[in-house]
């Protein structure tokens, strides 16, 4: 089974800074999908930002960009520009790439952003 | 609003009770999801519809838990003689099939408290 990790169960950043979130995973597998979802306090969670294996660029949107090292199995989520809104739980997620491997989406445990003014 | 509907949004129960929780997926999303997330974890699968077929099934789905999706549209998740373990936030999320990029939308979940 594919395991995602987050090492970091809590960050800071001061509005306006960068910060990296960072996150690892295991897999055998050659193509597969990975994907940042944000979680605000007592809201739903929505995707930030996703990544396609077999795609060499990075994925950026807008302030939200990631470092997917394949090799290394690692994607972190960079956030510029820091704004009170980033302030949430985020969760990193690894999805298998067909139907042969399952469709879930594997999380970690998530990394609590907190944003001061 | 035409994003993934959960209801209730909080239920509270008492040990033993049966408790069922709906979702309402995004209208042409064939796909569908149940997870459960506990206090300080991500997400964990439960299952998987594709359209009426219940295609996949976690070891987290004991006896007690049954899904359903009767007519491709709508999903009933229901537990029988709930326990105090079962106390989590229950997550819905729906796709398409064969569009985007494996993403899938998350409604807002209900939170169950056993008691």
């Amino acid at each position: 089974a594919q395991t995602v990790t987050q090492s970091q169960p809590e960050m800071s950043v001061q509005e306006a800074e960068t910060v990296t979130l960072s996150c690892t995973y295991d897999t055998s597998e050659s193509d597969y999908y990975l994907f940042w979802y944000k979680q605000p306090p007592s809201r739903q969670m929505i995707l930030v930002i996703r990544q396609e294996a077999y795609k060499q660029q990075n994925a950026t949107e807008n302030r939200f960009s990631v470092n997917f090292q394949k090799a290394a199995k690692s994607f972190s989520l960079k956030i510029s520009d820091s704004q009170l809104g980033d302030a949430a739980m985020y969760f990193c997620a690894y999805r298998a790439p067909n139907s042969n491997s399952g469709y879930a989406l594997n999380f970690g445990k998530g990394t609590s952003l907190l944003v001061t003014p | 609003d035409t994003g993934v509907s959960q209801n209730p949004r909080h239920k509270i129960t008492k040990r033993g009770q049966n408790v069922t929780f709906r979702c309402d997926p995004i209208s042409e999303h064939n796909r569908l999801y149940w997870y459960r997330q506990t206090l300080g974890q991500g997400p964990e699968f439960l299952t998987y519809f594709q359209n009426e077929a219940q295609l996949e099934k976690s070891r987290l789905l004991s006896d007690r838990f049954s899904a359903e999706r009767p007519k491709g549209s709508f999903s009933t998740l229901e537990i029988q003689r709930t326990e105090q373990g079962d106390s989590a936030m229950y997550l819905c999320a729906s796709s398409p099939v064969g569009g985007g990029a494996g993403e899938q939308f998350f409604g807002p979940g209900t939170r169950l408290t056993v008691l």
